[in-house]
């Protein structure tokens, strides 16, 4: 399986605030990349796909950029909204899909 | 616009069986991927099957392999999980997310959640 490690577990922000998290693959995934949000209590949304692309309905203060192993998302201008937790997932041929644990971004 | 409904909560014995369901509306079922992706108390995600409908194929992930059986009845445009022999570590939010066949790990629309808990 491929192994998804994000970093940081957790971080503490401000809005406004740019905010930068990382995820590292176990194998070469290419650009298979996705990032999902999850506001407690719901469903994760889909923010970004194929490492860089915005989904439709998300808000451009997100981009992700990244190839082969590593991968980043950038959150500028921090809003309310956005404090919540964080998941890349591999999208890559290879089943199964799988997820990083996760990066909260609480209020500071 | 897709929706993806699902059943309600559940409670469950160790040992008995549980079948969660999914209805998709809005878009065409027959262009669509869909799978059960689950969050335990208070951790990540963890992806557990999905299954393309218009080619019958079905992929489990390897724990689950031998005690989960995913369907779809396209006259409804539903799917199914069917997980037996519960144990207190399925205890989870099992949620449904579609994707499109071409893309089939981008999980694009989500459901609701469906908690499903197992205890004596």
């Amino acid at each position: 399986d491929i192994q998804m490690t994000q970093s940081p577990s957790s971080l503490s922000a401000s809005v406004g605030d740019r905010v930068t998290i990382t995820c590292r693959a176990s194998h070469n995934i290419g650009t298979s990349l996705n990032w999902y949000r999850q506001k407690p209590g719901k469903a994760p949304d889909l923010l970004i796909h194929d490492t860089s692309s915005l989904q439709g309905g998300a808000a451009s203060r997100f981009s992700g950029s990244g190839s082969g192993t590593n991968f980043t998302l950038t959150i500028s201008n921090l809003q309310s909204e956005d404090f919540a937790t964080y998941y890349c997932q591999q999208s890559y041929t290879t089943l199964p899909w799988t997820f990083g644990q996760g990066t909260t971004v609480e209020i500071k | 616009q897709v929706q993806l409904m699902q059943s309600g909560a559940e409670v469950k014995k160790p040992g008995s069986s549980v079948k969660v369901s999914c209805k998709s509306s809005g878009g065409d079922f027959r262009f669509y991927a869909f799978n059960w992706v689950r969050q335990a108390p208070g951790q990540g995600l963890e992806w557990v099957a999905g299954i393309i409908p218009r080619f019958g194929t079905t992929n489990y992930a390897a724990k689950f392999r031998d005690r989960l059986t995913m369907t779809a009845d396209e006259s409804t445009n539903s799917v199914y999980m069917d997980l037996n022999s519960l144990k207190s570590e399925d205890t989870a939010v099992y949620f449904c997310a579609k994707a499109d066949i071409a893309t089939p790990g981008t999980f694009d629309y989500w459901g609701q959640g469906t908690v499903v808990t197992v205890s004596s």
